[in-house]
C-alpha cells in the first residue's frame, strides 16, 4: 500500500525567503505523486504532479518539486516565498488498492508566511 | 473547463438527522471519490466508485452510504448524524491512467448541531 509522510504540520517563512515543504513516500511500485494546495474554505487545487516523465516539476505559482528515488523524497520548494502563498499544502499519492487506483494524503503543512 | 460539482456548499443538521450530499464529476471521468476533511486535519479516504461499481472503501462509518448513479453522479448518505460528522466532504474525480490527478469539487461543509 502506498502512503506519504509530511514533516512538519507548521511551517514559516520570512517574505521572500525559501519555502521548503518536505514529503516522502512508500510505494512498492513507481509512484504518482502530487502536490495539492488548499486556502481556507476552498477545496484542493492541484499545484504539481510527478508522473515519472522528468524528476523536476514544475508546477502553478513558481513552485517546483524534486522527485528523488533514492531518499524517497518529493519535497516542494519556492525560491521566494510571498504572501499569498500562506495555505495548507498536501502531498498525495495515487497507486493501486485492490485493483483501482486510490489517491492518499499526507497530514498537510500549513504555510504561514511573516511578512 | 467543466469542474467538479458538489451541492449543497454547506448543510446545517441537528443530531440523528440524515444528510445527503452530491456530486457531479468532470464529463468522461469514470472514477469518483469521497473524502472527509475535519477541522484542522487532512483529507480521509470514505469511498471510491469505478464505473458506478463500489472500488475501495475507507473509514466510511456504517451510518454512511454512497452510490453512484448511471450519469454517474455519486451521492453520500449520512444518516444517525453526530457532532463528530461536522466536516468539510470533498468529492473528487479522475479518468482512467494512474499518473492523472484527482480533479475536486469545492466541497460541502456539513455542521452538526
Amino acid at each position: 500500500a502506498q502512503s506519504v509522510t509530511q514533516l512538519g504540520s507548521h511551517v514559516s517563512v520570512s517574505e521572500g525567503a525559501l519555502v521548503l515543504l518536505r514529503c516522502n513516500y512508500s510505494s512498492s511500485v513507481p509512484p504518482y505523486l502530487f502536490w495539492y494546495v488548499q486556502y481556507p474554505n476552498q477545496g484542493l487545487q492541484l499545484l504539481l504532479k510527478y508522473t515519472s516523465a522528468a524528476t523536476l516539476v514544475k508546477g502553478i505559482n513558481g513552485f517546483e518539486a524534486e522527485f528523488k528515488k533514492s531518499e524517497t523524497s518529493f519535497h516542494l520548494t519556492k525560491p521566494s516565498a510571498h504572501m499569498s502563498d500562506a495555505a495548507e499544502y498536501f502531498c498525495a499519492v495515487r497507486g493501486k488498492s485492490g485493483g483501482y487506483q486510490k489517491v492518499t494524503f499526507g497530514i498537510g503543512t500549513k504555510l504561514q508566511v511573516i511578512p | 473547463a467543466a469542474g467538479v460539482i458538489q451541492s449543497p456548499r454547506h448543510l446545517i443538521k441537528e443530531k440523528r438527522e440524515t444528510a445527503t450530499l452530491k456530486c457531479y464529476p468532470i464529463p468522461r471521468h469514470d472514477t469518483v471519490y469521497w473524502y472527509q476533511q475535519g477541522p484542522g486535519q487532512d483529507p480521509q479516504f470514505l469511498i471510491s466508485f469505478y464505473e458506478k461499481m463500489q472500488s475501495d472503501k475507507g473509514s466510511i462509518p456504517d451510518r454512511f452510504s454512497a452510490q453512484q448513479f448511471s450519469d454517474y453522479h455519486s451521492e453520500l448518505n449520512m444518516s444517525s448524524l453526530e457532532l463528530g460528522d461536522s466536516a468539510l466532504y470533498f468529492c473528487a474525480s479522475s479518468p482512467t491512467g494512474a499518473d492523472t490527478e484527482a480533479f475536486f469539487g469545492q466541497g460541502t461543509r456539513l455542521t452538526v448541531v
